[in-house]
């Protein structure tokens, strides 16, 4: 069964803290893996796109890494604030039952204590 | 640009009733796809549509239906609700679907059935 697991479930972290949500994945052959950002009630905010030929982008605070022969994407926060408080989700086109679905990990809440 | 946009984005039902949301895609966009987050299970993909044809399907039954129109806003049906639909439904759109595109979301419709 394909799956996107992340660990932590929920971080806590004093401000100004740099910090790494961590998201694993079952298929190496991913296309890409997305990043996402959601706040309570809201819809997903896209971050960052990782492709399958790149290893990282950046956007400001935000640095995503992307090691397929490992399963692995990494989401660093520099200089964390308490505006970063969210539920943060990755998730990558997955082939399941022959047909390739986006596939969301289960989220990372963050909680950034001013 | 305009974003995704969804309507209504509240809606309270009960239990026996059927229920339609709408989803705008980006302009531009010819794939819009459905997702169903709730607390237990998280984000699940629904369905895909392409050029208005069901072009993937989730793990869902059959009272959960879409269409997309020709200028690709597409709906989705849901009938003879359960308690257990209440859920919030996002719709992401992407340029053509593919497993490289970058998923943009709407705020989501906030279902209750009661």
């Amino acid at each position: 069964k394909q799956e996107v697991t992340q660990i932590p479930a929920a971080l806590s972290v004093p401000e100004g803290e740099n910090l790494v949500l961590n998201c694993s994945f079952t298929d190496s052959a991913i296309y890409n893996l997305q990043w996402f950002r959601q706040d309570p009630g809201k819809g997903l905010t896209s971050l960052l796109l990782i492709q399958s030929s790149q290893r990282e982008q950046t956007s400001g605070r935000l640095n995503a890494s992307l090691d397929k022969s490992s399963g692995r994407s990494t989401l660093y926060i520099a200089a964390s604030q308490p505006g970063d408080s969210a539920t943060y989700l990755c998730a990558a086109p997955l082939l399941t039952s022959g047909t390739y679905k986006y596939i969301f990990g289960t989220g990372t809440r963050l909680k950034v204590l001013a | 640009k305009a974003g995704v946009t969804q309507t209504p984005r509240y809606l309270i039902k009960t239990r026996g009733q059927q229920v339609t949301l709408s989803c705008s895609p980006i302009s531009g966009h010819r794939s819009v796809s459905w997702y169903q987050q709730t607390p237990g299970q998280g984000l699940q993909f629904l369905f895909e549509y392409f050029s208005e044809t069901q072009r993937n399907k989730g793990n869902f039954p059959g009272r959960f239906s879409g269409r997309q129109f020709s200028n690709s806003r597409s709906e989705m049906n849901v009938s003879t609700l359960e308690l257990g639909d209440s859920a919030l439904y996002l719709c992401a759109s992407s340029l053509s679907g593919g497993q490289g595109d970058e998923q943009f979301f709407g705020p989501g419709t906030r279902l209750t059935v009661l």
